[in-house]
């Protein structure tokens, strides 16, 4: 057990739908990241987050979004699902925002669009 | 832009057989690197790490890593492998202060035949 939680674990939706993926950080880290597992795209960085703050943007389509709260979980927004979104999205955190800090990763949400 | 490769998609080994799963990674300056496990459902696990000192890793579960600058590798290594090493394995370079994200591999699935 990392640490880390996501909720949920399972996710079924359709089409032109949105949800939204919640994830809490080990206790104590700052940096939150989100990325995104596909069988076609891998694992791909999407966003990062620091104590509340955007950090660093990867690969994320302008439908999604994200937030970090001041109790330092964090959401990731998913709008006008399309097919093409399902995936297994992980959450990870790590202390501070250093290169040398560990990332922790969640069990991760699996979503599928249908 | 850092990339890797994970030139072995599947590999089966024996138990009790020894294992060396392949990375080489892109990267302009010195690189940090990392080898993370996922097992069947289960978020991703930090096997190692390497950052400087040493070019030889040690991790848990046994693993350990040779960092080969010459070469840009950084191969993943354990002795004698047990059935429950069964698993996706997946080697990540970091990225620049500022951007801490991690690139991955595509990641190389590991059979266990007894």
């Amino acid at each position: 057990d990392s640490g880390v939680t996501q909720t949920p674990k399972h996710l079924i939706t359709a089409t032109g739908q949105r949800v939204t993926l919640r994830c809490s950080p080990r206790s104590g880290d700052l940096s939150v990241y989100w990325y995104q597992q596909s069988l076609d795209q891998g694992l791909q960085f999407l966003i990062q987050y620091y104590n509340g703050e955007e950090r660093a943007k990867g690969n994320i389509l302008e439908r999604f979004s994200a937030q970090q709260f001041p109790d330092l979980h964090s959401e990731l927004n998913l709008s006008s699902l399309e097919l093409g979104d399902s995936a297994l999205y992980f959450c990870a955190s790590s202390a501070l925002a250093g290169r040398t800090d560990t990332q922790y990763f969640g069990p991760g949400t699996r979503l599928t669009v249908l | 832009a850092q990339s890797v490769t994970q030139p072995d998609i599947h590999i089966t080994v024996s138990e009790g057989a020894s294992l060396e799963l392949r990375c080489n990674y892109s990267y302009g300056a010195t690189p940090y690197l990392f080898w993370y496990v996922q097992s069947p459902g289960q978020g991703l696990q930090l096997l190692l790490k390497y950052f400087s000192g040493d070019t030889l890793v040690q991790g848990i579960k046994g693993f350990e890593a040779e960092f080969k600058r010459s070469q840009s590798s950084f191969n993943l290594r354990k002795p004698s492998v047990h059935w429950s090493d069964a698993a996706e394995y997946f080697c990540a370079v970091g990225a620049d202060f500022g951007n801490e994200k991690l690139t991955f591999g595509t990641g190389t699935r590991l059979t266990i035949i007894p």
